[in-house]
């Protein structure tokens, strides 16, 4: 079992729709990932958080906006997407930003459908 | 710039046999690497990770690897395979700052019977 989780598990959307993800971690990290995965292609990175603010946007599109309400949830509100931005959405926390010294911890993903 | 060079898209293998996915990388930094695993229909899990201590550095389920610092390398093995090892590996390298992994573009294991 994944120590984090993310809600729902599957999402289908219209173009029109507006839907959130859900992340939550209870290990006390301080810092939460968004990343983005193409079928049969490495995770792309979206957003980081660092104690709650944010400090990295790999230039996301608006139509994608990152949440941190607190330390231990991460919200990705969704709106006016488009087809090609059907993938798995996965949210990753680690204990600091400096990923040589804390490895990320995924949660299982939110697969993603804009129809 | 830090890249990840993973030789072999798809490695197909018979149980029992030995288990070699191999993984370059471009640092002008002593690099962080990492070997991560994403089984069918879930999120990536960390293998291990070489952070400078050991260069044979063990993992989890069998799996090791080996910082090769003269050919720039850090491949993954395992002695034998097993059919729960069918999955993606992802082999990563960690920016200096800012946390950022820069990931290769995965090697699908196949085991088969």
């Amino acid at each position: 079992d994944t120590e984090v989780t993310q809600t729902p598990k599957h999402l289908v959307m219209g173009m029109t729709n507006k839907k959130s993800l859900k992340c939550e971690q209870h290990m006390g990290h301080r810092a939460m990932y968004w990343y983005k995965q193409k079928a049969k292609k490495p995770p792309e990175l979206m957003f980081v958080y660092s104690y709650e603010k944010l400090s990295i946007n790999e230039s996301v599109p608006s139509r994608f906006s990152p949440e941190c309400p607190n330390s231990s949830l991460l919200n990705l509100h969704l709106h006016a997407l488009q087809p090609e931005d059907s993938a798995l959405y996965l949210c990753a926390s680690s204990q600091e930003v400096n990923g040589y010294n804390s490895p990320l911890h995924f949660g299982n993903g939110t697969r993603l459908t804009v129809t | 710039a830090q890249s990840v060079t993973q030789l072999g898209s798809h490695v197909s293998v018979s149980e029992g046999a030995l288990v070699l996915l191999r993984c370059n990388y471009s640092s002008s930094v002593p690099p962080y690497l990492f070997w991560y695993v994403q089984y069918p229909n879930q999120g990536l899990q960390l293998l291990l990770k070489y952070t400078s201590a050991a260069t044979l550095v063990k993992g989890i389920n069998g799996f090791e690897a080996e910082f090769k610092k003269s050919e720039t390398s850090f491949h993954l093995t395992k002695p034998s395979a097993h059919m729960r090892d069918a999955a993606e590996y992802f082999c990563a390298v960690s920016e200096s700052q800012g946390g950022k992994l820069i990931f290769g573009q995965g090697t699908e294991l196949s085991v088969k019977p």
